[in-house]
């Protein structure tokens, strides 16, 4: 079975800081990797998700996030937060074959401050 | 389209109360699926389905019933609901098989207590 761990439950930054938030999994057998994020009162949207191809994968706002298979990590970047960035981030993960189950860490809350 | 939408938005029940959280989407979506969201623990699997006719359960399925009848609506049904299912609860949709686009799509959420 599948396991996502996110390192941690809350970060605060400074706006205009740079952020990383940390995502490690477990899986005997190839993943797909993706990162939501949840506005407050709403539902999840999807930030970014690596299938194959370049490990490096962007968003339209500025996160990016790489696919280390050695160490078995998907930790997410920006190098410079916004307040609206202010958000709870998921990572998640869904073997490449099967019922393709998606299966979420923790979260971690990113709390940007003026 | 209105994507994903999930009715009621905020309940209340007592305990051993039944209800039916309604799910639907207009995306033409094979895959289905119901997480409920705690504090602390992310997002976990209640039940799935992959197409008409076809559910299977996820990762916490006790207590809930779940069926599907059209691809469009997905509803999740409490039988009995307890003050440990007091949670919010998200619904999702996604296309499946060859050439899926892998990007799940989330309603707005149910807000659910139960005392």
């Amino acid at each position: 079975a599948q396991s996502v761990t996110q390192l941690d439950s809350q970060v605060p930054v400074f706006e205009e800081a740079p952020v990383e938030l940390r995502c490690n999994y477990s899986s005997s057998v190839s993943v797909y990797l993706f990162w939501y994020v949840q506005y407050p009162n709403q539902g999840l949207q999807l930030l970014l998700k690596y299938l194959s191809g370049s490990t490096l994968v962007e968003s339209i706002n500025g996160f990016e996030a790489e696919f280390n298979k050695s160490q078995t990590s998907f930790h997410l970047r920006k190098p410079s937060v916004h307040i609206s960035d202010t958000a709870e981030y998921f990572c998640a993960v869904s073997v490449v074959k099967g019922a393709q189950k998606l299966v979420f860490g923790q979260g971690t809350r990113l709390t940007i401050n003026p | 389209n209105a994507g994903v939408t999930q009715t009621p938005k905020f309940q209340v029940l007592k305990t051993g109360q039944s209800m039916t959280l309604q799910c639907a989407q207009d995306m033409n979506h094979e895959y289905m699926s119901w997480y409920r969201q705690d504090p602390g623990m992310g997002l976990r699997l209640i039940h799935y389905s992959v197409g008409a006719g076809i559910t299977d359960q996820g990762e916490v399925p006790n207590g809930y019933n779940v069926s599907r009848s059209t691809t469009e609506d997905f509803p999740l049904r409490l039988l009995s609901a307890a003050p440990s299912q007091t949670s919010v609860y998200f619904c999702a949709s996604r296309s499946y098989g060859t050439g899926a686009v892998y990007e799940q799509y989330f309603g707005p959420g149910t807000r659910l207590t139960v005392t």
